[in-house]
């Protein structure tokens, strides 16, 4: 079975471009969650989706990020405009339910000029 | 509030030696324990995991005991191989229905 999939795997693009990036969880999996990861933060939980609802966003830095799950086998996260102090790898990942094991994607890497 | 807090890398050792990397956490109740690994390119995904005080998780020849007394967990393996090179995150989730948190990770290194 496929894993977690994120698309593009790497996004370079200008300050204040919108930019969106995309995941399809694993068949079955009914949990989603969108991570960011830098450097100097380490791995940050943005936003958290049960059964295509979110749970908790308390982890969106701010109006500029939003994130939808239309369905049960996708997601996006929208940032606009973008800025660089947003460049990091952002993850998503998938859970039978809740904080159950979580299988990640391989990763969105962004960079932002 | 709840934290985990491991130790800083990177750690560089030789193939074939030793390997601990430090873990501490702080939380109410009793949290569950977990590592998890994140080869270059790729996501995390999951070592190794620990429900309850002196439960030992195992996984390809990685070990590490929840010690309650001493609030940790550290991540040990008799004899590292180049393969292993990646980064380790000690995590903990308070409760079943908790979010759980990761440490800042520790990149190891294998020389040949």
């Amino acid at each position: 079975d496929a894993g977690v999939i994120q698309s593009p795997r790497h996004e370079v693009t200008e300050m204040g471009q919108e930019v969106t990036l995309r995941c399809k969880p694993i068949s079955g999996h009914n949990s989603l969650f969108w991570y960011r990861q830098t450097m100097m933060r380490g791995l940050e939980l943005l936003i958290y989706f049960n059964n295509n609802v979110p749970i908790d966003d308390s982890g969106m830095p701010e109006d500029r990020f939003s994130a939808k799950m239309p369905n049960a086998s996708f997601s996006t996260l929208k940032i606009q405009p973008s800025e660089p102090r947003d460049s990091a790898v952002y993850f998503c990942a998938s859970s039978l339910g809740g904080w159950n094991e979580q299988f990640f994607g391989p990763g969105t890497r962004l960079t932002v000029l | 509030g709840n934290s985990v807090t491991q130790m800083e890398g990177p750690v560089t050792l030789s193939e074939e030696a030793f390997l601990t990397i430090n873990c501490t956490y702080t939380a109410t109740g009793y949290p569950s324990l977990f590592w998890y690994v994140q080869y270059p390119g790729e996501g995390l995904q999951l070592l190794l995991k620990a429900t309850k005080a002196d439960d030992k998780g195992s996984n390809k020849g990685f070990e590490a005991t929840y010690r309650k007394e001493t609030t940790s967990f550290h991540l040990e393996k008799g004899s590292v191989q180049v393969s292993d090179s990646a980064v380790y995150f000690c995590a903990l989730r308070a409760g079943r229905d908790d979010k759980i948190i990761f440490g800042k990770g520790t990149r190891l290194h294998i020389l040949p």
